[in-house]
């Protein structure tokens, strides 16, 4: 497709489930983002891909948060044993090269009951 | 790391008019890249404008332009000729050129009145 295409659109889930989030870029854009958005919030960065390299996972909040890509292909998001604080919005983001500007997804509302 | 500081919560404009986004930044590097990114009640983060830190031009973009001020560390963003459409949160971005991700402000919210 011609943007970048997040997948649920909206997730509620239990508290204690895992939830995957995915993340397809837009084809030949090298580097992948993952940020948080809470509610009425600004963005908070998680995690970068960049090719092949080792993913940058700085800022990813505790380790029931891990994330995947293969190549410069599709990216999933996976949180597990959720809690009521992981409630936001996950915004994906592609870049063709560095310093391009990134291509955002129209993100994941995920709400945690 | 880099902060990035945006002073005015909420911003207020009358449709035609003119309104000025205030961002500032803190930074050790002298290339860089610069950022602002609007975010309507879609939740879609569009870009706006971007600006080169080595460029002294101020960059352009139809009804939106940028004051770069480098030496005071200031990337504002003004907005000409206000439209209903443009009522959203604008985000400024700071993009290092070490390969890190992008370093956000908190936002300021931007309402268009008739």
């Amino acid at each position: 497709g011609a943007g970048v295409s997040q997948s649920p659109s909206n997730k509620v889930t239990e508290k204690g489930k895992d939830v995957e989030l995915r993340c397809d870029p837009i084809s030949g854009h090298t580097a992948l983002y993952w940020y948080r958005q809470r509610l009425g919030q600004g963005l908070e960065f998680l995690i970068y891909f960049q090719g092949n390299s080792a993913p940058d996972k700085s800022g990813l909040p505790s380790d029931r948060f891990s994330a995947e890509r293969t190549g410069e292909s599709v990216s999933t998001l996976t949180i597990q044993r959720t809690q009521q604080e992981d409630s936001a919005v996950y915004l994906c983001a592609s870049e063709l090269g560095a310093n391009y500007g990134y291509t955002f997804g129209s993100g994941t509302r995920l709400t945690v009951v | 790391a880099q902060t990035v500081t945006q002073s005015q919560p909420e911003m207020s404009v009358q449709e035609a008019e003119t309104v000025t986004l205030s961002c500032t930044y803190d930074t050790s590097e002298s290339d860089y890249y610069l950022f602002w990114y609007k975010q309507p009640p879609s939740r879609q983060m569009i870009l706006v404008i971007r600006q080169e830190a080595y460029k002294q031009q101020n960059a352009t973009e139809n009804r939106f332009s940028v004051n770069f001020q480098k030496a005071a560390k200031s990337f504002s963003l003004k907005i000409s000729d206000s439209q209903l459409g443009d009522a959203a949160m604008y985000f400024c971005a700071y993009d290092s050129n070490s390969g890190y991700a992008l370093n956000f402000g908190k936002g300021t919210s931007l309402l268009v009145t008739p």
